[in-house]
């Protein structure tokens, strides 16, 4: 079946820093999403990626998708405190319906 | 607001105990879903169910009971739960169609917080 992983697990940066996690999938995807949640809040929707080789930018955020279509990253340019939250990478794969979560990675500003 | 909401936001049970998690979706969507959240795991897709059709189950046992009586609601009947259940319960539901869900967005409501004790 497939498997997903993100790393890092936790990361905590100096508001100013740059931060970035990774999802990595054994299989080929169909689209990759992003998704954020503060804490004590749920999920919400960040941005979607079909496309191989795909980057979007919103604001100091970038997500790109790999030519392979197996991977992804989310950076995010210049922390504030407001980013704090775990951050999400939704994988749909193949060509039935299936869909999982990578674990998230907790991200940390130290103002 | 994401316009999913759930009831009740908070849910404390013992293990004899049967009880239901409402979630309710005003969004037009046609798929609906629930997800269970423990600490220090990922999400886990419980079920999904698309025009009010069970098209998933992962596997939940059978303590769990999804029903989806229209397109706007669902529900997850809770009985004989274990300690281990204890979770954040996440409803979502995203537009979904004949083609399927495996690229919707999804809309999470707030969740509820059950303990069982």
């Amino acid at each position: 079946g497939q498997q997903v992983m993100q790393i890092p697990q936790y990361q905590h940066v100096q508001e100013g820093e740059d931060f970035t996690t990774y999802c990595n999938s054994s299989t080929t995807l169909s689209n990759i999403q992003w998704y954020k949640q503060r804490p004590g809040g749920h999920p919400v929707f960040l941005i979607q990626l079909v496309k191989s080789g795909e980057v979007k930018k919103q604001k100091r955020l970038t997500f790109q998708f790999g030519e392979a279509k197996k991977n992804s990253s989310l950076h995010i340019t210049a922390t504030q405190t407001t980013d704090v939250g775990t951050y999400f990478c939704l994988m749909g794969g193949g060509s039935n319906y299936k869909l999982t979560f990578g674990k998230g990675t907790l991200l940390t500003v130290n103002p | 607001e994401t316009g999913v909401t759930q009831t009740p936001r908070h849910l404390v049970m013992g293990m004899t105990n049967k009880k239901s998690l409402k979630c309710e979706q005003h969004l037009g969507h046609n798929a609906m879903y629930w997800y269970k959240q423990s600490a220090k795991k990922p999400l886990e897709l419980m079920f999904v169910y698309n025009f009010k059709e069970q098209t998933e189950n992962n596997s939940v046992p059978s303590r769990f009971s999804p029903e989806c009586p229209n397109s706007s609601h669902l529900f997850l009947h809770l009985h004989t739960l274990q300690p281990e259940d204890s979770a954040l319960y996440l409803c979502a539901s995203s537009p979904a169609g004949l083609a399927g869900v495996a690229a919707d967005t999804q809309y999470f409501g707030p969740g509820t917080r059950l303990t069982v004790l």
